[in-house]
């Protein structure tokens, strides 16, 4: 079984611009999480969509929003870029979201604002 | 609240050598606890899990963790520490919002 896929996996943009990261989940998952990684936070959950709802948000700016579509890929975009949003982006897929199921991690999108 | 506190965000064993990493977690809830590992350049590989169906849990590569209730533990171990080890491990806790809550980290280094 194919893993969860991010693309692209390297990114670089410029302050101000906006960008948008895709992530595909595990086939037959409905549950879409994201993190964001950095080195002086570590990992924080952004949100989590299941069946095209969030059903939570972490507490980041409204520059990052999200969605999830009907075949439960889901997309993540940060509007008006600053220098503190260079990370690395997880996306995790899960069954169904719910505490004892496990969450898998892609390979994640390294984002570089300049 | 849930959180996580992982002791210690660097540790060094000699190849061979046991290998522990510490979690503590804060839980209003009976915990689901998971340990993940991030080799450099990569996205998060689940290690193991705590569902509370047994309190010592086995998990992939040797590795294994105890459920501790009475010190809100849940540390890692591995017998015999191996090069290919050597790497970040997370211990994170399930809530019921749909959400992760990751500890720091620790760093793990495995010395020839």
């Amino acid at each position: 079984k194919a893993g969860v896929t991010q693309t692209p996996r390297y990114l670089i943009k410029t302050r101000g611009q906006q960008v948008t990261l895709s992530c595909s989940p595990i086939s037959g998952h409905r549950s879409v999480s994201w993190y964001q990684q950095t080195p002086g936070q570590g990992l924080q959950f952004l949100f989590e969509y299941f069946s095209e709802t969030q059903r939570n948000k972490g507490n980041f700016p409204g520059r990052f929003s999200g969605r999830q579509f009907s075949n439960s890929r889901s997309e993540m975009n940060v509007s008006t870029l600053e220098l503190g949003d260079s990370a690395l982006y997880l996306c995790a897929s899960s069954k169904s979201g719910r505490p004892n199921y496990e969450q898998y991690f892609g390979p994640g999108t390294r984002l570089t604002v300049t | 609240a849930q959180s996580v506190t992982q002791l210690g965000s660097h540790v060094s064993v000699s190849e061979g050598a046991l290998v522990l990493l510490r979690c503590n977690y804060s839980s209003s809830v009976p915990p689901y606890l998971f340990w993940y590992v991030q080799y450099p350049n990569q996205g998060l590989q689940l290690l193991l899990k705590y569902t509370s169906a047994a309190t010592l849990v086995k998990g992939i590569n040797g590795f294994e963790a105890e459920f501790k209730k009475s010190e809100t533990s849940f540390h890692l171990t591995k017998p015999s520490a191996h090069m290919s080890d050597a790497a970040e491990y997370f211990c994170a806790v399930s809530s019921s919002n749909y959400k992760l809550t990751f500890g720091k980290g620790t760093l793990l280094t495995v010395n020839p």
